[in-house]
């Protein structure tokens, strides 16, 4: 089982700052088969990036995704008030899929 | 506009059974792969199950046993049946599905883009 381990477990930033949030995989994730999610309260989630670093459709350019193997990073360039929520990265590259545990950005 | 929308969710007894429905409108899910996705109260999201498109299934270890994955490809539909229930399972249940394409000698995978709203399932006596 491929586990997967988020950092920082929060994030306190301000609107306009940029915010890095890192996964890590215990073993390498096959074709980069790594996605971010994006979920707000009450919400289900909602795919931002695939295969490590392509965005999904309709997602701003200010999130990025990037990293391969067992290290992956999520950024985002400037924090607009929606973007205050938990990120979980995902691979589905091999049973079980997998969840990281999450990263909130808060407001500072 | 693809939707996915779930159903089946209520409150169950310890040791009860309830079969989860997750129904897909504006495309077909036979060419897709389609998870259960789960998360406890406050808690984190929790791979629970998945088919692929060639029929295949899977569980995580804490589901094994008691849940069953299955699919109605002509009522593009997907189901969990789950028996055995404890409080441990009580959680929003969120169905997946992701597209899966086929190369020359093998398959492309997708991230899972469209999500139902999910439903909640609570164990309890």
């Amino acid at each position: 089982e491929i586990v997967l381990t988020q950092s920082p477990g929060t994030l306190s930033l301000s609107p306009g700052e940029r915010g890095t949030l890192s996964c890590r995989a215990s073993q390498s994730v096959g074709a980069s088969y790594l996605a971010w999610y994006q979920q707000r309260p009450g919400q289900a989630p909602r795919l931002l990036i695939y295969g490590a670093s392509s965005r999904a459709t309709g997602i701003p350019d200010r999130f990025s995704g990037s990293g391969s193997g067992t290290e992956f990073t999520l950024s985002i360039s400037r924090l607009e008030p929606e973007d205050f929520a938990v990120y979980y990265c995902h691979q589905y590259g091999s049973t079980p899929l997998t969840f990281g545990p999450g990263t909130k950005v808060e407001i500072k | 506009e693809m939707q996915l929308v779930e159903s089946g969710g209520g409150l169950v007894q310890p040791g009860g059974s309830l079969r989860l429905s997750c129904a897909a409108s504006g495309f077909t899910i036979n060419n897709k792969y389609m998870s259960w996705v789960r998360q406890a109260p406050g808690k984190g999201l929790e791979w629970v199950s998945v088919i692929y498109s060639g029929g295949g299934t899977y569980y995580a270890d804490s589901v094994k046993g008691r849940f069953t994955i299955s699919r109605d490809i002509s009522k593009s539909t997907l189901y969990l049946q789950m028996n055995s229930l404890s409080a441990g399972d009580t959680a929003v249940y969120y169905c997946g599905s992701g597209v899966v394409e086929s190369a020359s000698h093998y398959y492309i995978y997708y991230a899972m883009d469209v999500w139902g709203q999910g439903t909640s399932v609570t164990v309890s006596s």
